[in-house]
């Protein structure tokens, strides 16, 4: 199975500031098709996750611009520019190049 | 609006059995992959099993193989998961899950449904 290791596994962050959160794959994510998959999710408290990111840099449907992800092959970073109370959350990276999808721990991100 | 809304949840003692649905709407159902994620108290997300958008072929977490059985009525719009000989660990919120393609291979999920608690206890 691919093994996701996020760093750090706690943010705590003052609203207006940058935030990153880097995600590293045991193995590239890279597909023969060109394309890489991995994922960003949000899950708020309480509610279950959302998709942020795509393919490492694509922003899902309504997913403000303060959120960027890059990285390829192996090491992959979730960016958030200027941080607000609404970000509140655990982040979490995803691989779906093998099955079994896998997941990394979390980092969860709170305001100061 | 895609909207997935899981049922079927609740307690259940270990060895026991529980059939999940996820009844799906916004989309074009057969089109699509769909999925079951799950997430114990206080942990994080485990993939558990996922079926293509046709039915014909399933994947299964090393977890639950030989247990879950995932399926799938196109004409109803909705995804079920046949549990049994349940045990404590599988005590967890499980998520319904949209994949973004027909496949479930080289695709992640891009909706997610609310969630159902499933609790293995004597």
């Amino acid at each position: 199975d691919i093994v996701m290791t996020q760093t750090p596994l706690s943010l705590s962050v003052t609203p207006g500031q940058p935030a990153s959160i880097s995600c590293k794959s045991s193995q590239s994510l890279l597909h023969s098709n060109g394309k890489t998959y991995l994922y960003w999710y949000l899950q708020r408290p309480g509610q279950s996750p959302q998709l942020l990111i795509y393919e490492v840099s694509s922003r899902f449907s309504g997913v403000p611009d303060r959120f960027s992800g890059s990285g390829s092959g192996t090491d992959f970073t979730l960016k958030i520019s200027r941080v607000e109370a609404e970000d509140v959350g655990v982040y979490y990276c995803m691989q779906a190049i093998h099955l079994p999808i896998t997941f990394g721990q979390g980092t969860r991100l709170e305001i100061k | 609006e895609v909207q997935l809304l899981e049922s079927g949840g609740g307690l259940v003692h270990p060895g026991g059995s529980l059939r999940l649905s996820c009844a799906a709407s916004g989309f074009t159902f057969s089109s699509y992959a769909m999925s079951w994620v799950r997430q114990a108290p206080g942990k994080g997300l485990e993939w558990v099993s996922g079926i293509s958008g046709s039915g014909g072929s399933t994947y299964y977490a090393d977890s639950v193989k030989g247990r879950f059985t995932i399926s799938r009525d196109n004409y109803k719009n909705t995804m079920y998961l046949e549990m049994n000989s349940l045990r404590a660990e599988d005590t967890a919120v499980y998520y319904c899950a949209k994949y973004g393609m027909t496949t479930v291979t080289t695709t992640g999920f891009d909706y997610w449904g609310q969630g159902i608690v499933v609790t293995v206890s004597s």
